[in-house]
This record gives C-alpha cells, sequence and structure tokens, in this order.
C-alpha cells in the first residue's frame, strides 16, 4: 500500500452511505495487516485487523476483507458518520522479517452530512 | 487501556537547536518505534528498538538518534535541528513476542515540530 504523491487519496461520501476503502499491499508474504484511523491532529488509531489466513473479518460497522491473490485489503464502513471524517491507512506485518510493518500512504475519508 | 504519552504536542525550535522529543509507554511493550509523518509521504521509520538500550536505523535515521535506557521510554534526539526536519513525529510500542504474534502498533498523540 505504496504510492507516491502530495495529495491523499481522498473519498467523499453521505452521512448514512456505506463506505468502502482500498489498499494495495506489497508484499505477499505478510501475514497480518491492520487497518488504523487517524484523525487530524491526532495519533492512528486502530481499527480493526485480519491474519493471513483469513479473507474477512467483522467488527462493530466495519468489515475487512483480504483477498490475498491480488494483495489487495479493503475496509468497509457502513453506515458512515460525520465522526468516521479521519484519515485511514493499512499497515501489513511479516513475521519472518522481525515483525517489519509496511504502511499504506492512507486514504482522507471526507463525510458529508 | 494502554497508553503512549510524548511529552511535547507543539514545539517550535530553530535552526541548530538540540531537540529532545521523549516517548514513554506504560504497556511493558519491548519495541519502540520513531516516526515521521509529512503530507504525501506517509509515515517513514526514524528508528526503532528492540529491547531496553537496544536500536536499529530505519528507513530515514540520518540527523537523528535515539536513546532507551529504560524499557518504557524512548528518547529521539534531533542533534543540530534543520528546517526539513519540521515534521510531525509519532512514537509506537508493541508486543512482538511468541504465542502472541499480532504486532498491532500502538501510537501517541504525536509531536508537532517546527524548525525556523
Amino acid at each position: 500500500g505504496e504510492s507516491v504523491g502530495l495529495h491523499l487519496p481522498t473519498l467523499s461520501v453521505q452521512e448514512g452511505d456505506n463506505s468502502i476503502i482500498n489498499c494495495a499491499y506489497s508484499n505477499s508474504a505478510s501475514d497480518y495487516f491492520i487497518w488504523y484511523k487517524q484523525e487530524s491532529g491526532k495519533g492512528p488509531q486502530f481499527i480493526i485487523d485480519i491474519r493471513s489466513n483469513m479473507d474477512k473479518r467483522q467488527g462493530q460497522r466495519v468489515t475487512v476483507l483480504l483477498n490475498k491473490t491480488v494483495k489487495h485489503l479493503s475496509l468497509q464502513i457502513a453506515a458512515t458518520q460525520p465522526g468516521d471524517s479521519a484519515v485511514y491507512f493499512c499497515a501489513e506485518i511479516s513475521y519472518n522479517q522481525g515483525g517489519k510493518l509496511i504502511f499504506g500512504q492512507g486514504t482522507e475519508l471526507s463525510v458529508k452530512p | 487501556d494502554v497508553k503512549v504519552t510524548q511529552s511535547s504536542r507543539y514545539l517550535v525550535k530553530r535552526t541548530g537547536e538540540k531537540v529532545f522529543l521523549e516517548c514513554v509507554q506504560d504497556m511493558d511493550h519491548e519495541n519502540m518505534f520513531w516516526y515521521r509523518q509529512d503530507p504525501g509521504l506517509g509515515l517513514r521509520l526514524i528508528y526503532f528498538s528492540y529491547d531496553v538500550k537496544m536500536k536499529e536505523k530505519g528507513d530515514i535515521p540520518e540527523g537523528y538518534s535515539v536513546s532507551r535506557e529504560k524499557k518504557e521510554r524512548f528518547s529521539l534526539i534531533l542533534e543540530s535541528a534543520s528546517t526539513n526536519q519540521t515534521s510531525m513525529y509519532l512514537c509506537a510500542s508493541r508486543f512482538l513476542g511468541q504465542g502472541r504474534n499480532t504486532g498491532e502498533l500502538f501510537f501517541g498523540e504525536g509531536s508537532r515540530l517546527t524548525v525556523l
């Protein structure tokens, strides 16, 4: 999940709609994946995780989908609320590389009331 | 609740000054990390520490050093601050051990440093 550029990808949704945020990860041997949420001026916060032996995991209003064939991770947020506005980024971890983390650049989610 | 505390939320320093950024975690985590975050560049790893007294260079260590004298504390040092070190600095920690291999990072709230 890395891209180079000056601006984050942006997703704008209407309050109440579902949001889907995507991440293309880089290491096919990664064992574990995390989604973080970062609100303006704050540190990233854990949202949900998934191990590489799973393809779906659900939390409260959030679902993470993992497609190892195409190295793709997605975060689905149901009934998006204004408080969901933030930057979301994925992280991948490889245990056979000492737990090395690679972060995606992130997507900015903007929720319109 | 887990907690990673960064001593300063906002700092303004002058070019050439020595800057200390302090980070303390209360979770008895072995691993601690310093990242900087810049628009369009995402999170970049400066230094990390697997355990007390240990340190490893990350992807962008130039101009920085670190200290890990106690398990709970990881300090980032800018020996001579420069304007290109103006950034948001994020400290993180995690447990990474056998039988509990998740590797989730817990982040502090960040320290926004401006170097004039």
